[in-house]
């Protein structure tokens, strides 16, 4: 069975970065694309961006300064880092495998960007 | 980005009755479109891929249909499980974008 988890601190300061570590068991990485999903306070949704089976990447035009993904298949993990944070980027966290929609889902993380 | 407009944004209803979201999408995204289910502190579930087509395990009192700019999510005879937030979601463009959600109770 294909699962991920979500790892990393739940509170960051403001213009520090955010990082996160997405664990997959029962599927291999270098198969598939592989993203990171947030869901803000209120309930919207934002796709940031995927790692693919080959490690391309592609980001959602709002993050692309700011994002990036990167993996290591030697522990079938990816990752993500998030620059320059601010209270807006407040949200809960989420990997996910994807081929257009997302099959499978980690349970996410809290994030909370406070001083 | 493709806009997702989902209605209602909440919805109570009975057991056993039969409930109806729907999503319309700022362009045509030719039937690419999924549903999810998210319960409290859980992940997003899929429910629906393709428009229609009904993920693995997932009861069949729920069923996808539409096309073009209009999807709708529907459950037949409502199950005190179902009780949950639903949303759609496109993945005919990039980036993939979502519904703002619908918050089903039981009435």
């Amino acid at each position: 069975e294909v699962q991920l988890q979500e790892s990393g601190p739940g509170l960051v300061k403001p213009s520090q970065s955010l990082s996160l570590t997405c664990s997959v068991t029962g599927y291999s990485i270098t198969s598939n694309y592989w993203g990171w999903i947030r869901k803000f306070p209120g309930n919207k949704m934002e796709w940031m961006g995927y790692i693919s089976y080959s490690g391309s990447t592609s980001y959602n035009p709002s993050l692309k300064s700011r994002i990036s993904i990167t993996r290591d298949t030697s522990k079938n993990q990816f990752f993500l880092q998030l620059n320059s944070v601010t209270t807006e980027d407040t949200a809960t966290y989420y990997c996910a495998r994807l081929g257009g929609y997302f099959d499978y889902w980690g349970q996410g993380v809290m994030v909370t960007v406070s001083s | 980005d493709i806009q997702m407009t989902q209605s209602p944004a909440s919805l109570s209803a009975s057991l056993g009755e039969t409930v109806t979201i729907e999503c319309r999408a700022s362009e045509d995204i030719y039937s690419n479109l999924a549903w999810y289910q998210q319960k409290p502190g859980n992940s997003p579930q899929l429910l629906i891929y393709d428009a229609n087509s009904l993920a693995d395990g997932v009861p069949s009192r729920f069923s996808g249909s539409g096309s073009g700019t209009q999807y709708s999510l529907k459950i037949n005879s409502l199950q005190s499980e179902d009780v949950a937030s639903y949303f759609c979601q496109q993945y005919n463009n990039y980036p993939p974008t979502f519904g703002a959600g619908t918050k089903l109770e039981l009435k």
